[in-house]
């Protein structure tokens, strides 16, 4: 069955840098573009960045343009999002998701990040 | 604010038909599909209905959409308990070049 898996939340500084990583299983991962998709402390769902399936196509949410990065892995099924520059604003659960150019079909169980001194 | 507007409750009583809205503009809602999500309590959001009505395996015929210009609706008939959780509508937005979602509305069942 198709399973994703978040990890690498943690507590961060701000200005702090954090990877989050997504283990992909149970489908073609090369097949399918692929998502971050966050959810602030009692706040509806904000999506951050989607990248194509050879990682050729990426956009980003203004909110963190500049600031993260998209990346994947289609030798070991894996979806990154390296964070930098992090802010409050940016404390939430991240879901890694499949999908992108079309309906975010499939979404992981997501992971915390919080950014607080 | 969101992109996307929606009102930040709904409720109803079992088998009851209920609709929520989705407002947004001609660069997102007007041009291009909308996409209805469900995000239960403790669980992980999922799919409920895309592009023209279509529902992915699992999601009953309860539930159906509609576009008229820059607004949708999600309806479901026949309320049930377990249609308690948060509604989320999204599109893609031609000129922000990025997904947008709405607020989210949060459906009681009385």
């Amino acid at each position: 069955q198709v399973q994703l898996v978040e990890s690498g939340g943690v507590l961060v500084k701000p200005g702090g840098s954090l990877r989050l990583s997504c283990a992909a299983s149970g489908f073609t991962f090369t097949a399918y573009y692929m998502s971050w998709i966050r959810q602030a402390p009692g706040q509806g769902l904000e999506w951050v960045s989607y990248i194509s399936t050879g990682g050729h196509t990426i956009y980003y949410a203004n909110s963190v343009k500049g600031r993260f990065t998209i990346s994947r892995d289609n030798t070991k099924n894996s979806l990154h999002l390296q964070m930098n520059s992090l802010r409050a604003e940016d404390t939430a659960v991240y879901f890694c998701v499949r999908g992108g150019g079309d309906a975010f079909d499939f979404w992981g169980r997501g992971t915390m990040v919080t950014v607080s001194s | 604010q969101s992109v996307l507007t929606q009102p930040p409750s709904a409720s109803g009583t079992p088998g009851q038909r209920l609709t929520i809205s989705c407002s947004g503009s001609s660069s997102n809602i007007a041009n291009n599909y909308v996409y209805w999500y469900q995000h239960l309590p403790g669980m992980s959001p999922r799919l409920l209905i895309h592009k023209n009505n279509e529902r992915p395996s699992g999601v009953p015929d309860r539930f159906s959409v509609s576009k008229s210009g820059t607004s949708a609706s999600l309806a479901i008939s026949g309320l049930r308990a377990e249609d308690e959780a948060d509604y989320y509508c999204a599109a893609w937005d031609d000129s922000l070049r990025g997904w947008v979602f709405g607020g989210g509305t949060k459906l009681t069942v009385l």
